[in-house]
């Protein structure tokens, strides 16, 4: 169990261009969340996909950010068309769902940090 | 829509005293559950602790113990013998037990720091 990996941990990008974030879950875990966590707050929910279907978005994944889980397995956060305000940590997390305990405990990457200039 | 509010931006404790943070949310669900989550420095999240709201019991986990008052929707984390590992943002965090969605509300944090 290597926990959860993101990568580039780091990712400096000028206005206008586009960034993708690569997530890998734990290993067996079937749901697997973005959230997006800027400094002195809590990380806010993006979305999460349950296996490779997307099950909820945020209504603050604006229609320039777009997250895939193609197989199930790992997971691309794209933002299109970077602006200022999109710099912050991007926290990827998964979990292993079981119908007998709903209050599943979700694991979190390190993060991968966007700074926009 | 649910919040969660951590009051306390900052605190301090002497290493092996005992701490409290506090956290109150607002909801109208009667199921749910609550966590508190640690970010070290490394900024990796790991969980404290977590609690069920139909349990009346409060969740300990070695030094690590909760006071759950659900009337008063307050949920403080008591940290005894403090370690200066210890010492990080605590997130305090709702998810409602509702089918069909797991999403984490979290708070704005608590920056504990453990001196030695």
């Amino acid at each position: 169990d290597t926990g959860v990996s993101q990568n580039p941990r780091h990712k400096i990008t000028k206005r206008g261009q586009n960034v993708t974030f690569r997530c890998d879950p734990i290993s067996e875990h079937n749901r697997l969340y973005w959230y997006r966590q800027t400094l002195g707050q809590g990380p806010e929910f993006l979305t999460y996909f349950q296996n490779e279907a997307q099950l909820e978005k945020s209504r603050l994944l604006s229609d320039r950010f777009s997250a895939e889980r193609p197989k199930g397995s790992f997971s691309t956060l794209e933002i299109q068309r970077t602006e200022q305000g999109d710099s912050a940590m991007y926290l990827c997390a998964s979990s292993l769902a079981r119908d007998k305990d709903p209050g599943n405990t979700i694991y979190f990457g390190e993060g991968s940090w966007l700074t926009v200039v | 829509a649910q919040t969660v509010t951590q009051s306390q931006p900052e605190m301090s404790v002497q290493e092996a005293e005992t701490v409290t943070l506090s956290c109150t949310y607002d909801t109208s669900e009667n199921n749910y559950y609550l966590f508190w989550y640690k970010q070290p420095p490394s900024r990796q999240m790991i969980l404290v602790i977590r609690q069920e709201a139909y349990k009346q019991q409060n969740a300990t986990e070695n030094r690590f113990s909760v006071n759950f008052q659900k009337a008063a929707k307050s949920f403080s984390l008591k940290i005894s013998d403090s370690q200066l590992g210890d010492t990080a943002m605590y997130f305090c965090a709702f998810m409602k037990r509702a089918s069909g969605t797991y999403k984490y509300i979290f708070g704005t944090g608590t920056r504990l720091k453990v001196l030695a």
